[in-house]
């Protein structure tokens, strides 16, 4: 699985966008990208997952450089209980196992 | 929400007892994960789990093991805890199709 690199922390004041970098240079053609976030040593918690193209659903947008070695979650409107660790994670669809690797992730603070 | 739960939430226990931390779901998943986390810490995979009778070690070593007798439920025990256990433990489960993994709230166990 390819490895990923995002920042150790970032703030986004509250109600503007909060865009979160990930880059992953070594990300293989059948490689989605996976966004978790993890809120207070909660369970980690889904938000989005795309291939190549930009996705979007109700919790946030995922772009995806058109090289694919970076992307970008943004959440669209930021709220104090946004606030939490967010996991960029690369790896296949599917498969036998399902793993995930979680790394370090990027520590989000949003401030009133 | 996801339909997955652990029991107990928080354990505080003796050294040298017996415990099992229990996880169910409903959603029918065939694979079954358990992690581990340190405050502050990355999540390490411990178990994982395709189904009905494989179990699988994950990237971290765990003295735990775990069974799978069923399709919905998937037990970590540690047969005599010591204080090197003291932990968060998670456990989540994934569909067919995208590595979409569903959490549980966690067990935090103290061993004193």
């Amino acid at each position: 699985d390819a490895k990923t690199t995002q920042p150790t922390s970032m703030d986004c004041a509250e109600g503007r966008a909060a865009n979160l970098p990930c880059n992953h240079s070594t990300i293989s053609g059948n490689e989605y990208v996976y966004w978790y976030r993890q809120i207070h040593s909660q369970g980690p918690q889904y938000i989005i997952h795309g291939l190549k193209n930009n996705e979007t659903n109700e919790m946030a947008s995922l772009i995806i450089t058109e090289d694919r070695k970076s992307s970008t979650l943004i959440l669209p409107h930021a709220t104090l209980r946004d606030t939490a660790v967010y996991y960029c994670i690369v790896r296949v669809a599917g498969g036998n196992t399902g793993k995930l690797i979680f790394g370090q992730g990027t520590t989000l603070q949003v401030k009133p | 929400e996801a339909d997955i739960y652990q029991t107990p939430r928080y354990l505080v226990i003796g050294t040298g007892k017996k415990i099992t931390l229990e996880c169910s779901q409903t959603m029918g998943h065939d694979k079954m994960y358990w992690y581990q986390q340190d405050p502050g810490m990355e999540l390490h995979l411990i178990h994982y789990s395709y189904g009905v009778n494989s179990t699988e070690k994950g990237d971290l070593s765990s003295e735990s093991t775990v069974s799978r007798i069923r399709t919905e439920h998937f037990p970590l025990t540690l047969e005599s805890a010591r204080p090197s256990h003291t932990s968060q433990y998670l456990c989540a489960s994934s569909g067919q199709g995208p590595n979409i993994q569903y959490f549980g709230a966690g067990t935090r166990l103290s061993v004193l």
